[in-house]
């Protein structure tokens, strides 16, 4: 089955750098690569996608990139504020229901 | 809309008690899930419904039952708790409604005692 490692498991950053958070995938079906961001007591809420017919996707200051061919994907926060601090999970699927989660990451960004 | 509704919010079980976690939502949607967090492991499938009377398993279905009697609600049973199923409990569903994004619960905090 698939396994979806995730790096780093803590990442501390000032305000206004940016943060890279990476993933790994094993199976190579999988077709469907989500970002999730949970909040302290409260579930994880989507904050970005990407599908595997597609290499880059921005969403203001949150893109994600593919690679397929390495099978590794990236969440990239640029200007980072206080509020980006909490924990991001990245996910791969083949199809939209059997997410696979990584370990998760948590973002620590300081004033 | 509320969303995905799951109760109770927390819940402290003694061992080999049986209790059944709740989960609604009102966004029709045809998939539901079930997922338990435990800490440095993220979220693990443990069963999931792509429609009212289908179920399948996931990663880790021992100890947990499910059923799908209508399109709202996807009750998660644990028949006879133990000290392994202290979790942090989420459901999710997700379909036409609202395309492939897979929207949570506010979760469950099992403990096991």
């Amino acid at each position: 089955g698939e396994n979806v490692e995730q790096h780093p498991s803590t990442l501390s950053v000032q305000e206004g750098d940016s943060a890279v958070i990476k993933c790994t995938y094993s199976d190579s079906a999988s077709n469907y690569f989500p970002w999730y961001k949970q909040e302290l007591g409260k579930g994880p809420q989507l904050i970005i996608d990407i599908r595997s017919n597609v290499g880059e996707k921005k969403d203001q200051r949150i893109a994600v990139t593919l690679n397929k061919t390495a099978k590794h994907f990236s969440l990239h926060i640029t200007e980072t504020q206080p509020e980006d601090s909490a924990v991001y999970f990245c996910a791969a699927s083949n199809g939209f229901q059997k997410l696979v989660f990584g370990t998760g990451t948590r973002l620590l960004v300081s004033p | 809309n509320a969303g995905v509704t799951q109760t109770p919010k927390f819940q402290v079980l003694k061992t080999g008690q049986s209790m059944t976690l709740q989960c609604a939502q009102d966004m029709n949607h045809e998939y539901m899930s079930w997922y338990r967090q435990d800490p440095g492991m993220g979220l693990r499938l443990i069963h999931y419904s792509v429609g009212a009377g289908i179920t399948d398993q996931g990663e880790v279905p021992n100890g947990y039952n499910v059923s799908r009697s209508t399109t709202e609600d996807f009750p998660l049973r644990l028949l006879s708790a133990a000290p392994s199923q202290t979790s942090v409990y989420f459901c999710a569903s997700n379909g036409r409604g609202g395309g492939t994004e897979a929207f949570f619960g506010q979760g469950t905090r099992l403990t096991v005692v």
